[in-house]
């Protein structure tokens, strides 16, 4: 049971525009949000989170926004670059000792000139 | 610049070889975590350990066990390979228990079962 989805695989958006990748969850305790993005032949590395008392964090052109009642979140790269082209997966856990982070199935970015 | 270190970015190995996976931290990390990354499945979690000697089950641990023998190496074994153990492998820790602690990530290392 996926408790952590996104829906879509891939997303292709113009250069300098806004690229808004999705995410849903099931589990109604989880308490905190986080985006990684990954590049071929590398590991992912953290981008930005959100936690559940939040609904909006903002890191540069990065904003995710979390909507808890509708178990969602969005990343929004405004504007985006090439080199915004990865592979994003969201990721989420509770804030317990033994709460592990559940990663999504991830969504391919490419930005193009 | 802190570290996550795969000893092996690609493996070849036949179906029934022993294969060990090591992966070593600079950061003075507690928790130390296996994971394996397959397209459309995105990261599963195999095995974590959050003290030295200590390893828990993930969510897919059949097929594999781990060693942490020392605080700063995590090892991942699969006793048997199979084909269906080909896939990207990443080891990450992390400071802290609670699982709102950021992973730092390795590399990864692409393994091939044949």
């Amino acid at each position: 049971d996926q408790q952590v989805k996104q829906n879509s695989p891939s997303l292709s958006v113009q250069e300098g525009r806004i690229s808004i990748l999705n995410c849903d969850y099931t589990n109604s305790m989880f308490d905190y949000f986080l985006w990684y993005k990954k590049y071929p032949a590398e590991g992912p590395t953290f981008l930005i989170s959100i936690s559940s008392i939040k609904d909006k964090n903002e890191d540069g052109r990065f904003t995710v926004f979390l909507n808890k009642s509708a178990k969602h979140l969005s990343l929004h790269i405004v504007p985006s670059q090439p080199g915004d082209s990865a592979v994003y997966f969201c990721a989420a856990s509770g804030l317990g000792n033994t709460d592990k982070l559940i990663f999504g199935t991830g969504t391919r970015l490419q930005v193009f000139p | 610049d802190v570290k996550v270190t795969q000893s092996s970015r690609y493996l070849v190995k036949r179906t029934g070889e022993k294969v060990f996976l090591e992966c070593v931290q600079d950061m003075d990390h507690e928790n130390m975590f296996w994971y394996r990354q397959d397209p459309g499945l995105g990261l599963r979690l195999i095995y974590f350990s959050y003290d030295v000697k200590m390893k828990e089950k993930g969510d897919i641990p059949e097929g594999y066990s781990v060693s942490r023998e020392k605080k700063e190496r995590f090892s991942l074994i699969l006793e048997s390979a199979s084909t269906n153990q080909t896939s990207m492998y990443l080891c990450a820790s992390s400071f802290g228990v609670s699982g709102a602690n950021v992973l730092t990530f390795g590399a990864g290392s692409r393994l091939t079962v044949l």
